[in-house]
């Protein structure tokens, strides 16, 4: 199975300012034949299941504010929250689909306010 | 609006059963792969199982962690999915969730259920 490695486990960011989360796979998600990276990103809050956000590594999924973007190809990805909000304070995870159906996630990365 | 309803969570001993269903709406559920994924208390997400559309003949899959244990199935004219889970172990006690696969090009999860607790302890 393709490993995700998600860094870092947790971080505190202040209110405004800029989250990044790193997402590494064991191997590589770009499917030549179309060129697009199977992993996606999801936000998962306290008490609720994860909600899609990012797609094909850097789709953003309808409804999603712009402040979240996804970038990266290959086996590294990027997950970015521009203007950290306080409705983000969350889990975040990765997931490979190029495995599917053995699809994997990330260990997720908690997101905090400094 | 699509819906994901799960049912059948609950406290079982180990070495018992227990159903969940998945009650669907919103969406042409015949049309889709769903799945399960779950998570243990406090840990990540773990994927269990799919089941394909008649499309492609219903065809089920697995997890290693659950092969041979459990077993997916659907029925279209309820729009509902279930989880039948047999010789539990306290290590499959997780919130169940119900998803739906974005389409059979791609594995990612735009819907996913609330959720059904599963409890395997004596």
């Amino acid at each position: 199975d393709i490993v995700m490695t998600q860094s870092p486990d947790s971080l505190a960011v202040s209110l405004g300012e800029r989250a990044t989360i790193n997402c590494n796979s064991s191997q590589s998600l770009l499917y030549r034949s179309n060129n697009k990276n199977y992993l996606a990103w999801y936000q998962q809050k306290p008490g609720q299941p994860p909600k899609l956000l990012i797609y094909w590594a850097s789709a953003r999924e309808s409804g999603v504010p712009d402040r979240f973007s996804g970038s990266g190809s290959g086996t590294d990805f990027t997950l970015t929250i521009s203007s950290l909000q306080a409705e983000d304070v969350a889990v975040y995870y990765c997931q490979q689909f190029l495995g599917s159906p053995r699809t994997t996630f990330g260990g997720g990365t908690k997101v905090a306010i400094k | 609006e699509v819906q994901l309803v799960e049912s059948g969570g609950g406290l079982v001993q180990p070495g018992g059963s227990l159903r969940l269903s998945c009650a669907a709406s919103g969406f042409t559920f015949s049309d889709h792969y769903m799945d399960w994924v779950r998570q243990a208390p406090g840990k990540g997400l773990e994927w269990i199982g799919r089941a394909k559309n008649k499309a492609n003949s219903y065809t089920t899959d697995y997890a290693a962690s659950v092969q041979g244990r459990f077993t997916i199935s659907r029925d279209d004219s309820k729009n509902s999915l279930y989880l039948q889970m047999n010789s539990l172990k306290t290590e499959d006690t997780a919130m169940y969730y119900c998803v739906k696969e974005y389409d059979f090009w791609s594995g990612y999860y735009d819907y996913w259920g609330q959720g059904t607790l599963v409890t395997v302890s004596s």
